[in-house]
């Protein structure tokens, strides 16, 4: 099963910082990758496909990147509605399979 | 875009098996790749396993080989995820996600909380 590492676990950051959060894959995972928000009682939300694909409606200020095994997630400016648990996700091979989750706190 | 509805919450006994649905509108059922993945108390995201409507096979996480069964009805676009013998263990959100073809990413069902006591 392909492994997915997320870092940092948890983010402590304020409004405004810029944040990143890197995911990385235990093999080669291509560009199969996803990003996703969860707030506390809510279901994910997908960000972003295709590891660099910002999925509609997501606002322009989270963006991807990344090919092979390393990956990231940045957001140039945090908002307060971005306090949430983010997850990265490969297709790539199956199982399907998650990272840990990366919980963004408020510093 | 595509929506999905699941049915409500469930308690059960261990030892005994829970059917969860989702149903799906908004987009192309049969070839959508619906998956199901649960989220135990203040923990991360587990995928549990998949199906294609259109070609009605399903594949599973070795973890649920043999103790869950994933079927879709494409008549009603409506998948289905059974989990058999229920431990406490398996209290948890089970969520379904449904993927376009065309996409690498999910859409998600609101979950359903699968809460196993005796």
């Amino acid at each position: 099963d392909v492994q997915l590492t997320q870092s940092p676990s948890p983010l402590s950051a304020s409004v405004g910082d810029k944040v990143t959060i890197t995911c990385r894959a235990s093999q080669n995972i291509n560009d199969y990758l996803a990003w996703y928000q969860q707030k506390p009682g809510m279901a994910p939300k997908l960000l972003i496909s295709g590891a660099s694909s910002l999925d509609s409606g997501v606002a322009p200020r989270f963006s991807g990147s990344g090919s092979g095994t390393d990956f990231t997630l940045i957001i140039t400016s945090l908002q307060p509605e971005d306090f949430a648990t983010y997850y990265c996700q490969q297709s790539y091979s199956s199982p399907w399979t998650f990272g840990q989750g990366t919980k963004v706190e408020i510093k | 875009q595509v929506q999905l509805v699941q049915s409500g919450a469930e308690v059960k006994k261990p030892g005994s098996s829970v059917k969860v649905s989702c149903k799906s509108s908004g987009g192309t059922f049969r070839s959508q790749t619906i998956s199901w993945v649960r989220q135990a108390p203040g923990q991360g995201l587990e995928w549990m396993g998949r199906i294609i409507p259109v070609l009605d096979i399903a594949n599973y996480t070795p973890k649920f080989q043999g103790r869950v069964t994933i079927t879709a009805d494409k008549s009603t676009s409506t998948a289905y995820m059974e989990m058999r013998s229920l431990t406490s263990d398996d209290t948890a959100v089970y969520y379904c996600a449904a993927r376009p073809s065309n996409s690498r990413g999910d859409s998600w069902g609101q979950g359903t909380l699968v809460t196993v006591s005796s």
